[in-house]
């Protein structure tokens, strides 16, 4: 396509459940980073993968989070045991090239909404 | 901590009107800034991006500012339209981390006919 897909667009769990949340970014981009965003707040950083290397999960709040991206294109996040506090918005981001400065611009999708009954 | 901190309070002007809206920012000064408009229940779509180097930079009715010394961007909207309503948000790279963007809450911009 010709933009970041995420899907799905809305998941709603029970606490303790287990999430994936998928996105497939704009196909040849090396670069594909998630964001999470609370309501009212800007997104912040989870993670960056360049290809299939994970470079940085430094925003990945608790071990209960894991994301994947085996083959350099589609990406997986997962959150296990799912909390209340889970709950926002997951946006995926990819831009064309990898490393270096964020000196380009990242394309987003329109992100999966979950909420954590 | 790292902060970046955009207008708290929702700004309402007329059409035709010129919006400014600020973006601050404290601790590191970054190499980049960059602007995204965010539509309610989308993902930010990227604007404009402004080097430190550069004063000033245009598209089409879009204007960005930055200014080093007051670590301040400020982002412009002339002849406003209501289109141009929406959340916009001010980012920069991460302190430790130069591929992510560090964004601030955003500015809440209604245009009103």
């Amino acid at each position: 396509g010709a933009g970041v897909s995420q899907s799905p667009r809305y998941k709603v769990a029970k606490r303790g459940q287990d999430v994936a949340l998928r996105c497939d970014p704009i196909s040849g981009h090396v670069s594909l980073f998630w964001y999470q965003q609370a309501l009212g707040q800007g997104p912040e950083f989870l993670t960056y993968f360049q290809n299939e290397a994970q470079l940085d999960k430094s925003g990945l709040p608790s071990d209960r989070f894991f994301a994947e991206r085996p083959e350099g294109s589609v990406s997986t996040l997962k959150i296990q045991r799912t909390q209340q506090e889970d709950s926002a918005v997951y946006l995926c981001a990819s831009s064309l090239a990898g490393g270096g400065k964020s000196n380009q611009p990242q394309h987003f999708g329109d992100g999966t909404r979950l909420s954590i009954l | 901590s790292q902060k970046i901190e955009q207008n708290s309070e929702a700004l309402n002007i007329q059409e035709g009107k010129t919006a400014t809206l600020t973006c601050n920012y404290t601790n590191y000064s970054p190499a980049y800034l960059q602007w995204y408009r965010q539509d309610p229940g989308r993902g930010p779509v990227f604007l404009l991006l402004i080097r430190e180097n550069e004063k000033e930079k245009r598209k089409e009715r879009l204007k960005v500012t930055f200014d080093t010394t007051l670590k301040q961007s400020l982002f412009h909207i002339t002849a406003s339209q209501p289109a141009d309503s929406a959340t916009y948000l001010c980012a920069r790279e991460g302190e430790n981390s130069g591929y992510a963007l560090n964004f601030g809450k955003g500015t809440s911009l209604l245009v009103t006919p």
